[in-house]
């Protein structure tokens, strides 16, 4: 069974472009979620998606959004990109997110995708 | 206020030793997770052990979970250069949908 797969993987842009990775879950999953990793910051949780709809959005700006289409596939897109924006963005998927939530199961990571902005 | 933070933050071990390596949390939690990171990889799923469990195996991995303490442990016995890695711990926070990730402990086994 194939990972998760983050595209692209490495990523270069300059402040105020936009930018749009793309995470594919693992056949089955339904449950993505995207974080956000720095150095200063550790592991920041971003959001997650399940069926297609938003089920839950972590501290970030508005310049951060999500989308996830009918094959599980999520896409995630940051706007008017700042210097502090530089960082690993990780995608996680599962197979369903449970009453409890993700914490309820493994979540199964991508190896990111490193975005760094000029 | 994030939940989970590891304790050492840096380790450095000859193999064949054990590693341990703790995490705290500040609220009650229904699950703790433990994950593995190699330098420029994922996240890769070790253990997850529930608020009713207090110890669980997996191989040379043994976590231990004190709920009344709010903590965790992570041994690694007979160490290889190959888990050199950093090792995140991980919460459910309040049942908030999410998991809130701890700072990690980076691992370093010599060879």
């Amino acid at each position: 069974k194939a990972g998760v797969t983050q595209t692209p993987r490495y990523l270069i842009k300059t402040r105020g472009q936009q930018v749009t990775l793309s995470c594919s879950p693992i056949s089955g999953h339904r449950s993505v979620s995207w974080y956000q990793q720095t150095p200063g910051q550790g592991l920041q949780f971003l959001f997650e998606y399940f069926s297609e709809t938003q089920r839950n959005k972590g501290n970030f700006p508005g310049r951060f959004s999500g989308r996830q289409f009918s094959n599980s596939r999520s896409e995630m897109n940051v706007s008017t990109l700042e210097l502090g924006d530089s960082a690993l963005y990780l995608c996680a998927s599962s197979l369903t997110p449970l009453l409890g939530g993700p914490g309820d199961q493994p979540q199964h990571f991508g190896d990111g995708t490193r975005l760094s902005i000029l | 206020s994030q939940q989970g933070e590891e304790d050492p933050q840096a380790l450095s071990i000859q193999e064949g030793e054990n590693a341990t390596m703790n995490c705290s949390y500040k609220t009650s939690i229904n699950n703790l997770q433990w994950y593995r990171q190699n330098s420029g990889r994922g996240l890769v799923h070790l253990i997850l052990i529930r608020s009713n469990e207090r110890e669980k195996h997996s191989g040379r991995l043994r976590v231990t979970l004190d709920t009344s303490k709010k903590s965790s442990s992570l041994l690694i016995t007979a160490s290889r250069a190959a888990d050199t890695a950093s090792y995140f711990c991980a919460t459910d926070a309040n049942g908030n949908n999410r998991l809130a990730f701890g700072k990690g402990n980076q691992v370093v086994v010599i060879p």
